[in-house]
């Protein structure tokens, strides 16, 4: 059973980076996409990105420009950095696998969130 | 980007209720459609896959049907612990977008 879980601070200012880490344990880190998924308090859902075990990325271009994600594959760690945060970044972030078939793709194991406040 | 529209935002429903979830999309994204469950306070679980297929464990009253750009997500026989949100998502663009969300409450 893969096992994730989000780590980091819980307030970050306004202007600031935030970075965000998620171990993931139980399962073959490689060979798979790990992804960041946010959730403005009461709202939606918001796919940021993913990572895949070769390092290659993909964005949601509404954050491309402030969003990084890096990998450690011998601490089978991903993370995420997020620059120039508003209020509106404020949300609880998951990290979670993105498993791809040839027809098919879905987020099947998800870390229990993390909430990150901006604010000053 | 591919839009996703839910229907309704939220209902009503009764334990042993049939209930039936609605997730409409922009474009045709054949059956890259995906179903979770949320719960307060607790992360998304997946529930379908592929627009039809049942995740591992999940019970047999939940049912996923649709292709194209209507799909629908079946509850036969609701039990209290399927109160919660349910979340649909495509795969089908590099853009993955969720749905708004359905609230099944009592």
């Amino acid at each position: 059973q893969v096992q994730l879980q989000e780590s980091g601070p819980g307030l970050v200012e306004p202007s600031e980076t935030l970075s965000l880490t998620c171990t993931v344990s139980g399962g073959s880190f490689t060979g798979s996409f790990w992804s960041w998924i946010r959730q403005p308090p009461g709202k939606g859902l918001e796919w940021l990105g993913f990572i895949y075990y070769t390092g290659n990325t993909k964005y949601n271009p509404s954050l491309e420009s402030r969003v990084t994600m890096s990998m450690d594959t011998s601490k089978s760690q991903f993370s995420l950095q997020l620059r120039s945060v508003t209020v509106a970044d404020t949300a609880v972030y998951y990290c979670a696998r993105q498993l791809s078939g040839s027809s098919t793709e879905f987020f099947d194991f998800w870390g229990q969130g993390i909430l990150v406040t901006v604010s000053s | 980007d591919i839009q996703m529209t839910q229907s309704p935002s939220s209902l009503s429903a009764s334990v042993g209720d049939r209930v039936t979830l609605s997730c409409r999309t922009s474009q045709n994204i054949n059956n890259y459609l995906n179903w979770y469950q949320q719960k307060p306070g607790k992360a998304p679980k997946l529930l379908v896959y592929g627009a039809s297929t049942l995740q591992s464990e999940v019970p047999s009253r939940f049912s996923g049907s649709g292709s194209g750009t209507e799909f629908t997500l079946t509850i036969n026989t609701l039990q209290p612990e399927d109160f919660a949100t349910y979340f649909c998502q495509q795969s089908y663009s590099a853009l993955r977008t969720f749905g708004q969300g359905t609230k099944v409450e009592i």
